[in-house]
């Protein structure tokens, strides 16, 4: 069975630049989280959707960052403009709902010179 | 204080002994509790969950919760060197579907 497919799995940009990070979670899954991890501070939910709907965005740092989940198999979080403290590994999670345990991506591992 | 504290280690145990890994969490709303294991570089991964006082047992896994003392912790029996790992603690406070994670613990299993 596929588990939860995020892409690239590495990015390196120059700050300013737009980065768009993808997901795809498991199917029939209904919930979709995002993660940040750092070793400052640790992992660190950004914004989950239930249902293709943000149901919780206050992690979301600040207006740079945006997410989206046009259909039940994609979601988007999206940087703009990038900073080198955006650097980090991003993980996206799927889940049944509820208090279903997550299940992660590979991340992706952003780099911001 | 952190809604999910873990003692960061690190935590080192001889192979074969049982690694006791401990977390501590400050919602008493909390529903449910998971242990994910990450190596280095890779994405955590689910070990264990647990949405009652007790134990839950998965081979040499056990998972322990304490509602009242709110606590979790981890046994691992039979301690293998790749168990080496950090390991996270994850709470479900409330009804909300989010985890909090704590910043894990990091176990090294020597040979």
């Amino acid at each position: 069975d596929a588990g939860v497919i995020q892409s690239p799995r590495h990015e390196v940009t120059e700050m300013g630049q737009e980065v768009t990070l993808r997901c795809k979670p498991i199917s029939g899954h209904n919930s979709l989280f995002w993660y940040r991890q750092t070793m400052m501070r640790g992992l660190e939910l950004l914004i989950y959707f239930n249902n293709n709907v943000p149901i919780d965005d206050s992690g979301m740092p600040e207006d740079r960052f945006s997410a989206k989940m046009p259909n039940a198999s994609f979601s988007t979080l999206k940087i703009q403009p990038s900073e080198p403290r955006d650097s980090a590994v991003y993980f996206c999670a799927s889940n049944l709902g509820g208090h279903q345990p997550q299940h992660f991506g590979d991340g992706t591992r952003l780099s911001i010179l | 204080q952190k809604e999910v504290e873990q003692n960061s280690g690190p935590l080192s145990v001889p192979e074969g002994a049982i690694a006791s890994l401990n977390c501590t969490y400050s919602d008493r709303g909390s529903q449910s509790f998971f242990w994910y294991r990450q190596y280095s570089g890779k994405s955590p991964e689910l070990i264990m969950f647990i949405y009652s006082n007790g134990d839950k047992e998965d081979g040499r896994f056990t998972a322990q919760l304490n509602k009242a003392s709110q606590y979790v912790s981890l046994l691992i029996r039979d301690s293998q060197p790749s168990d080496s790992a950090t390991y996270l603690c994850a709470v479900n406070p409330g009804n909300t579907g989010k985890l909090i994670f704590g910043q894990g613990t990091t176990l090294q299993v020597k040979p």
